[in-house]
């Protein structure tokens, strides 16, 4: 069971926007700036998005995060193939002086 | 160009002890804090550890506390984790991540390495 919570899979079509939630507590999310992860099969993770919404170098600006409250959001928009893969959310918590990661979204481009 | 690269990695008994190496190029080693995150076949992603840029503060997940230690020789620009007491459900891949801020207690990792194999098994 992860501290952070995921849906374990979502999907969308070609040009659809998508989003992705990740819904924390106050110790982590609430308190901490959430990143997101983006996990090509068979290959290591790469940073998406870090401090709720900044884009490093290099990620396209179709990927945008949001932070409201204990919760996030990673968006997606004009959806292509070539973003079938895991997501996951992290991000520190303060009380257990851990790092925190979501179970992962598995984005499936119908 | 910036680089991790991990080592170390095989098969062990349960019980015995296996050192994981990460060595870094492309940037200031000795800047920033590094991570040990892991992914058993199949699963997420669990972090495992961190330490600070000097060595100076470590922190570790409650399944390795006590039997794992991260460490780094910064005139090496280099990352340890040392695994003692190696349990079946310690298998999984090992990736180094370097801190993408100056911060130890982040989450954000910019860099990742290609990731080592660890096989607790009889």
């Amino acid at each position: 069971q992860s501290v952070l919570t995921q849906p374990p899979s979502a999907s969308g079509t070609p040009g659809q926007r998508v989003t992705i939630s990740c819904s924390g507590s106050s110790s982590n999310i609430g308190s901490n700036t959430v990143n997101w992860y983006q996990q090509l099969p068979g290959t290591a993770p790469k940073l998406l998005i870090y401090s709720n919404n900044q884009r490093p170098s290099g990620v396209p600006d179709r990927f945008s995060g949001s932070k409201s409250g204990t919760s996030a959001s990673l968006a997606i928009s004009g959806l292509q193939s070539e973003d079938e893969a895991d997501y996951y959310c992290a991000a520190w918590d303060d009380s257990l002086n851990v790092v925190v990661f979501g179970g992962g979204t598995k984005l499936t481009v119908l | 160009q910036v680089q991790l690269v991990e080592s170390g990695g095989g098969v062990v008994q349960p019980g015995r002890s296996l050192r994981l190496s990460c060595a870094a190029s492309g940037f200031t080693f000795s800047s920033y804090g590094m991570h040990w995150v892991r992914q058993a076949p199949g699963k997420g992603l669990e972090w495992v550890a961190v330490i600070s840029y000097d060595g100076s503060n470590k922190y570790y997940a409650d399944s390795v506390k006590g039997r794992f230690t991260i460490s780094r020789d910064n005139s090496k620009n280099t990352l340890y984790l040392q695994m003692n007491s190696l349990r079946a459900e310690d298998t999984a891949v090992y990736y180094c991540a370097k801190g993408q801020g100056m911060a130890t207690t982040s989450g954000a990792f910019d860099i990742w390495g290609q990731g080592t194999m660890v096989t607790v098994s009889s």
